[in-house]
């Protein structure tokens, strides 16, 4: 199994900080790297795919880049609505594999 | 736009099987590996298996062979059962939506499933 480990598990941030979360793949996935995002009581929403390619709809302050076994996904300015939780998942190979999470706090 | 809806027990009891149903609609069913995804509580998100228009499936070895994906083509439905559930099966159970090479597209909005006597 591919093992998915994000870092930090949680931060504080405040509303326009830039925010950085890493995620790194135990083998070599290229680019089959997709980030979610989850709020409380809430199904994930997918936020980016192919490491770096945004979903419809996404706001443009999320950015993802990496390839490999290195990625990050960058808020260039934190929202009120971005405080959640952060899941990287690598679909390269089965079985599919989600990081742990990144939950991000309001300071 | 593509709706998937969870339905199925909320109270399963030790050691007898989780059924779930994921009814599709607003979409075809057809293309799609269709997938379920559990997350105990304040827990991450663990994979669980999926199964394609045709029957193919493929599962989580972590499940220890406990698990069986099915899909109903005709009623745009597929389905999850998981046999001798424990507590720590106990979890929102969400179903979802991918292409091949693609990640998740499309989630239900969850189910929690609570294993206790």
């Amino acid at each position: 199994d591919i093992q998915m480990t994000q870092s930090p598990s949680s931060l504080s941030a405040s509303v326009g900080d830039r925010v950085t979360i890493t995620c790194r793949a135990s083998q070599g996935i290229n680019r089959w790297l997709a980030w979610h995002q989850q709020k409380p009581e809430k199904a994930p929403k997918s936020l980016i795919y192919g490491a770096s390619n945004l979903e419809s709809g996404v706001p443009s302050r999320f950015s993802g880049s990496g390839s490999g076994t290195d990625f990050t996904l960058t808020i260039s300015s934190l929202q009120p609505e971005d405080f959640a939780t952060y899941y990287c998942q690598q679909y390269l190979s089965y079985p599919l594999t989600f990081g742990g999470g990144t939950r991000i706090e309001m300071k | 736009q593509v709706q998937l809806q969870e339905s199925g027990p909320g109270l399963v009891k030790p050691s007898e099987t989780l059924s779930l149903t994921c009814t599709v609609s607003g979409g075809y069913i057809s293309d799609y590996k269709w997938n379920w995804i559990r997350q105990p509580p304040g827990k991450g998100l663990e994979w669980i298996g999926d199964v394609s228009y045709s029957g193919t499936t493929n599962y989580s070895p972590s499940l220890g062979g406990r698990v069986t994906i099915s899909i109903d083509t005709s009623n745009n439905q597929f389905f999850l059962t998981l046999n001798s559930v424990t507590a720590a099966d106990t979890a929102v159970y969400y179903c979802a939506r991918r292409r091949t090479n693609w990640p998740f597209d499309s989630w239900g909005q969850g189910t929690l499933v609570t294993v206790s006597s």
